[in-house]
């Protein structure tokens, strides 16, 4: 069966440091993997996705993962933070539906 | 194109009061779920329907129906609200080309 677990439930950077998320999966296959944000408010947006093609993979407003077989990690990662990053981020496994990872919430301070 | 829209956006109810949460696409796909989100869980499926005429139970189906009306509109009937079921709830729509899914922008409900 297919999991992820997100190792933090808050993370909290300063505007203009790097930003890491992290999110290990667990699957008996290759697995295709997701990040989603939410901002405050919304609905979940997708911001990158891992389907066995390249192992980094490039998303929008700047994020990325690295899929790591090995770790069974799939980390999310920003150079520098902005303020309108601030949100709750989800990691999520394809099974036979989508499982959600139960998410982080990023604060970024002034 | 309005992608996923979900009404109301917002709704309280008293407990035995029923309810349909309404969801609707414009983006042609065959797969809509309905999701709760509660603080610190995640979203947890509650139904989906694979195509027009079909629904199945997710991961917390119990206290809720489903009506998949037309590929555009797939709805959600609390019949006898619990305060259990004060949460927001999503509606969303799955490309399986891209394998993404697109959500609406949820429904907050409140039970009293």
């Amino acid at each position: 069966a297919q999991s992820v677990t997100q190792l933090d439930s808050h993370v909290s950077v300063s505007e203009g440091t790097p930003v890491l998320l992290r999110c290990n999966y667990s699957s008996s296959y290759s697995p295709s993997l997701f990040w989603y944000v939410q901002h405050p408010n919304k609905g979940l947006q997708l911001l990158l996705k891992y389907t066995s093609a390249a192992t980094l993979v490039k998303g929008i407003n700047g994020f990325e993962a690295e899929f790591k077989k090995s770790e069974t990690s799939f980390h999310l990662t920003k150079p520098s933070a902005h303020m309108s990053d601030a949100a709750e981020y989800f990691c999520v496994v394809r099974g036979v539906h989508l499982i959600f990872g139960k998410g982080t919430k990023l604060s970024v301070k002034p | 194109n309005a992608g996923v829209t979900q009404t109301p956006k917002f709704q309280v109810l008293k407990t035995g009061q029923s309810m349909t949460l309404q969801c609707a696409q414009d983006m042609n796909h065959n797969s809509m779920y309905w999701y709760r989100q509660d603080p610190g869980m995640g979203l947890r499926l509650i139904y989906y329907s694979a195509s027009e005429g079909t629904t199945d139970k997710g991961e917390v189906p119990n206290g809720y129906n489903v009506s998949r009306l037309n590929k555009r509109e797939f709805s959600l009937r609390l019949e006898s609200a619990a305060p259990s079921q004060t949460s927001v709830y999503f509606c969303a729509c799955y490309s399986t080309g891209s394998y993404e899914q697109y959500f609406g922008p949820g429904t907050r409900l409140t039970v009293t």
